[in-house]
């Protein structure tokens, strides 16, 4: 069972240059989550998806974009990656919200450096 | 801006000893107060939550407890291990359902 899938697990990037991180979830989970880290910062919400089909802006959602293709997979783009973006990305899942105590099930990462 | 603040950034503990980590927020959509646990190269889990009906939770030797009056809910680690150490993240929630604001993370190293 793996749980939350990320990929890929490091990139490097130039200034200007656009990505896709992929996420896909195995866990028939209606909510995903995608998270950047840094240091001192702890996790930073950048968007979410409640549901297939909605997307919704987190604290720090500029620069990025989602694409909730299916209730597996949650994708996260940069279409101009600055080097402000250099940073630690976790997709996270969840059965439902967090009012009823569900757990947030994170990937491993995607280590992403821009130059 | 944060919206949890945690503290300590890191401490040092001998093994046996008690590690001890303190969350303040400032509101709160709902009372639940999620903690999670992060290894280094891996992502965060869920160690231990809380909800609004207690204001201790107890799970082997982890503790977490909560002091809705003083916006304040802690994590105490008992007898701690070296398989402890770890970054630790306490978490409320931001608005609504699916928005938690994180702290900053402690990390906790306990020597053998």
């Amino acid at each position: 069972n793996a749980g939350v899938t990320q990929t890929p697990k490091f990139q490097v990037l130039k200034t200007g240059q656009s990505m896709t991180l992929q996420c896909a979830q195995d866990m028939n989970h209606n909510s995903m989550y995608w998270y950047r880290q840094d240091p001192g910062m702890g996790l930073r919400l950048i968007y979410y998806s409640a549901s297939e089909g909605t997307t919704d802006k987190g604290e720090v959602p500029n620069g990025y974009n989602v694409s909730r293709l299916n209730k597996r997979e949650f994708s996260l783009r940069l279409e101009s990656a600055a080097p402000s973006q250099t940073s630690v990305y976790f997709c996270a899942s969840s059965e439902v919200g967090v009012r009823v105590g569900q757990p947030q099930h994170f990937g491993d990462g995607t280590r992403l450096s821009i130059l | 801006q944060q919206q949890v603040k945690q503290s300590p950034q890191s401490l040092i503990v001998q093994k046996g000893g008690i590690s001890i980590i303190n969350c303040a927020y400032e509101n709160t959509a709902f009372d639940y107060f999620p903690w999670y646990q992060q290894f280094p190269g891996k992502g965060p889990a869920l160690l231990i939550a809380i909800r609004p009906d207690v204001s201790e939770k107890k799970e082997g030797r982890f503790t977490i407890s909560f002091n809705k009056s003083a916006k304040q809910f802690s994590l105490h680690i008992m007898d701690s291990q070296p398989g402890d150490s770890a970054t630790y993240f306490c978490a409320a929630p931001l608005g609504n359902d699916y928005k938690l604001s994180f702290g900053a993370g402690t990390t906790v190293t306990v020597r053998a």
